[in-house]
């Protein structure tokens, strides 16, 4: 099984700011790497998907973008409804997810 | 688009048996591959069975033999038989759509809470 393990585990920052969240596979994994957003309370939303495609209605200021083991998600200015907890998910073999990173207001 | 809603969860005790449904509109189950992902309070996402257009399905090693995927082509839903349930199987259970190995769309989940 591919272990994802993201970090930080928690990002503290503030509107405006930029963002970048990190994803590490434990082998080298295919460019099926994609990013999950989820809100409390809420079902998990597509954001990008092989690697650095924006799913249908994602805004610019999210990019993806990494090879091999390490995969970034950038948020390029942050806005109020982007605080929340961000998934990486590998589909090389069975699927697995990161443990997730929580970004929160500062 | 497509939408999944999920039912059929609730409290069971340890070793009891539920099965959860997922229906399915605005396209076919049987045309994708499904899968159900599971969420323990507080914890990450884990996948737990998925089931492929042509029919075959596999499952997590944590639930194998335990839980049984499948669908009903006529009722456009999909299905989760799980039996002998333990406490850690308590967790929020969502199915999902698997395009190009990604997913896509997601139900709601329905909760299952494994507790004596």
């Amino acid at each position: 099984e591919i272990v994802m393990t993201q970090s930080p585990a928690t990002l503290s920052l503030s509107p405006g700011e930029r963002a970048t969240l990190s994803c590490r596979a434990s082998h080298t994994i295919s460019r099926h790497l994609h990013w999950y957003q989820q809100k409390s309370g809420q079902a998990p939303r597509l954001l990008i998907y092989d690697v650095s495609n924006r799913a249908t209605g994602i805004p610019s200021r999210f990019s993806g973008s990494g090879s091999g083991t390490d995969f970034t998600l950038t948020i390029s200015s942050l806005e109020p409804e982007d605080f929340a907890v961000y998934f990486c998910q590998q589909r090389t073999g069975s699927p697995t997810f990161g443990q997730g990173t929580k970004l929160e207001i500062k | 688009e497509g939408q999944l809603v999920e039912s059929g969860g609730g409290l069971i005790q340890p070793g009891g048996s539920l099965r959860l449904s997922c229906a399915a509109s605005g396209f076919r189950v049987s045309d994708n591959y499904m899968n159900w992902v599971r969420q323990a309070p507080e914890r990450g996402l884990e996948w737990v069975a998925d089931i492929y257009d042509n029919g075959n399905t596999y499952h997590s090693e944590s639930v194998k033999g335990r839980f049984t995927i499948s669908r009903d082509n006529s009722k456009n839903t999909l299905f989760l038989q799980m039996s002998n349930l333990r406490v850690e199987d308590t967790a929020v259970y969502f199915c999902a759509r698997e395009i190009t190995w990604h997913y896509d769309i997601w139900g709601q989940g329905t909760a299952v809470i494994v507790s004596s």
